[in-house]
């Protein structure tokens, strides 16, 4: 069976430092990838997907940045954060040309 | 593009009690409808979705309706229990995207309160 793994769980981070979050995807190959920003207030944000390595569509301008250096890896970067970019950060994939997500479990992540 | 409005944002019910979340989207191409539960610190997960060519579908408590015409979705618990409560996010999806990708528009979530 297909599993996710998104890490780390919860992350606080100083205002202009830079940022890291990893997700994986087991049991699968060649899936669709994306991340999502949840703000406070709940709305789903669609971030960055890629349909497959080296392949990253940005649905929003931002400090943020994404990388999928392996099939069933996708990586969310940033330079410097913002304290705008606090916030829960979910990944997310689905089987090529099918619909349907499988989330993560999110990553919390508070600028300070 | 695709705009989902989805109602009320909040909903508290007591235990038992029915809970119905609507949502409405204006793109006539929109073909795949999920729902999505959300609890606490956790991810969204599937619950239940439904296709444009049908109408209904059920599983055990929840059901979902679609009023293609109307460009309208909602959502029914019955038997409400206080481990319902949580964020439901209903969402539409046009066609698979570039590469097979897909993007639904989400709805802006609604909070269902199950009081015991």
């Amino acid at each position: 069976s297909q599993t996710i793994h998104q890490w780390p769980a919860t992350l606080v981070q100083p205002v202009g430092s830079p940022l890291s979050l990893e997700c994986t995807v087991e049991g699968t190959s060649n899936p669709n990838l994306y991340w999502y920003r949840q703000a406070a207030g709940r709305g789903l944000q669609l971030l960055f997907y890629s349909v497959g390595i080296g392949q990253i569509s940005s649905e929003v301008p931002q400090n943020l940045s994404a990388s999928r250096p392996q099939d069933r890896q996708f990586i969310l970067s940033s330079k410097k954060l913002l304290l705008s970019d606090s916030g829960f950060y979910l990944c997310a994939w689905s089987q090529e040309r099918a619909y349907g997500y499988t989330f993560g479990s999110g990553t919390r992540l508070t600028v300070v | 593009g695709e705009n989902v409005e989805q109602h009320p944002s909040t909903l508290s019910v007591q235990e038992g009690d029915s809970a119905v979340i609507k949502c409405t989207y204006s793109d006539s191409a929109s073909n795949y409808f999920p729902w999505y539960k959300q609890e606490l610190g956790k991810g969204p997960q599937l619950i239940i979705d439904i296709r444009s060519n049908v109408g209904e579908k059920k599983d055990q408590r929840i059901a979902v309706t679609l009023n293609k015409t109307a460009k309208h979705f909602s959502l029914h618990i019955t038997e409400t229990q206080p481990e319902d409560s949580a964020v439901y996010f209903c969402a539409a999806s046009s066609p698979l995207g570039p590469g097979g990708s897909y993007i639904p528009t989400f709805g802006r979530g609604t909070s269902l309160i199950v009081h015991p």
